[in-house]
């Protein structure tokens, strides 16, 4: 199956600074990937769509200056949170799209956690 | 958004069979719909998806109302690795939006 790999897995950050999370998909081009988030015993919510070689698409309420996302390739979406207080802590999940198969299926990262200190 | 209601939880004995409910009366005729399962502090793994007809995969079986209202992912022997939270969604365009799902808990 397609695999979508995530890093770091765990990262801890002080306040203010700023901080990137890797999204690659292996063996597969994704001309669309997605950031989500998810707190602790809550369902996921989706942040912002990447697209390849544009800019990115916010969901309503998410700060795309403080959530920086760069899709420079087929294979790579970044998401940087920049100037992250603790209340950023949260498991960041990137997801890729592959194309094809009937309804382009969703291939989801294993997630990183982030905590803020 | 299109929308799906699920149970919030469900239990099943282990070794026994597991039907998922979950409703999507707002379906338009292009949405696709999937499932997903997760377990705690990993990303979501995709179960299965389909359009009208019933579907067959090594994991589940997904089958699908003529009205398309309704679906029912059905685990034919539920093992104890089956227990995850399992979302039920419809594809919006080209975004996969999360509803709350089904925590399942399967009893040894």
């Amino acid at each position: 199956g397609a695999v979508v790999s995530q890093h770091p897995s765990r990262v801890i950050c002080k306040s203010g600074t700023s901080v990137k999370i890797e999204c690659r998909s292996l063996d597969f081009q994704a001309t669309t990937m997605f950031w989500y988030r998810q707190f602790p015993k809550q369902s996921l919510m989706l942040m912002a769509t990447s697209n390849e070689g544009s800019k990115a698409t916010y969901e309503q309420g998410v700060e795309k200056d403080k959530f920086l996302i760069n899709h420079a390739s087929l294979t790579l979406s970044t998401l940087t949170v920049t100037s992250a207080h603790p209340e950023d802590s949260s498991f960041y999940i990137c997801s890729a799209r592959r194309q094809g198969g009937g309804g382009n299926t969703i291939y989801f990262g294993e997630g990183s956690w982030l905590t803020v200190v | 958004d299109a929308k799906t209601t699920q149970p919030n939880s469900m239990e099943s004995n282990e070794e026994e069979p597991v039907h998922l409910p979950c409703n999507h009366s707002t379906i338009s005729g292009t949405d696709y719909i999937h499932w997903y399962r997760q377990l705690p502090s990993q990303g979501p793994e995709y179960v299965i998806h389909g359009l009208t007809s019933n579907v067959n995969n090594r994991m589940a079986s997904l089958a699908i109302a003529e009205d398309r209202k309704s679906s029912t992912l059905i685990l034919h022997r539920a093992t104890l690795r089956d227990a995850a939270v399992y979302y039920c969604i419809l594809r919006a365009g080209n975004q996969f939006y999360f509803g709350t799902g089904t925590s399942l808990t399967v009893i040894p």
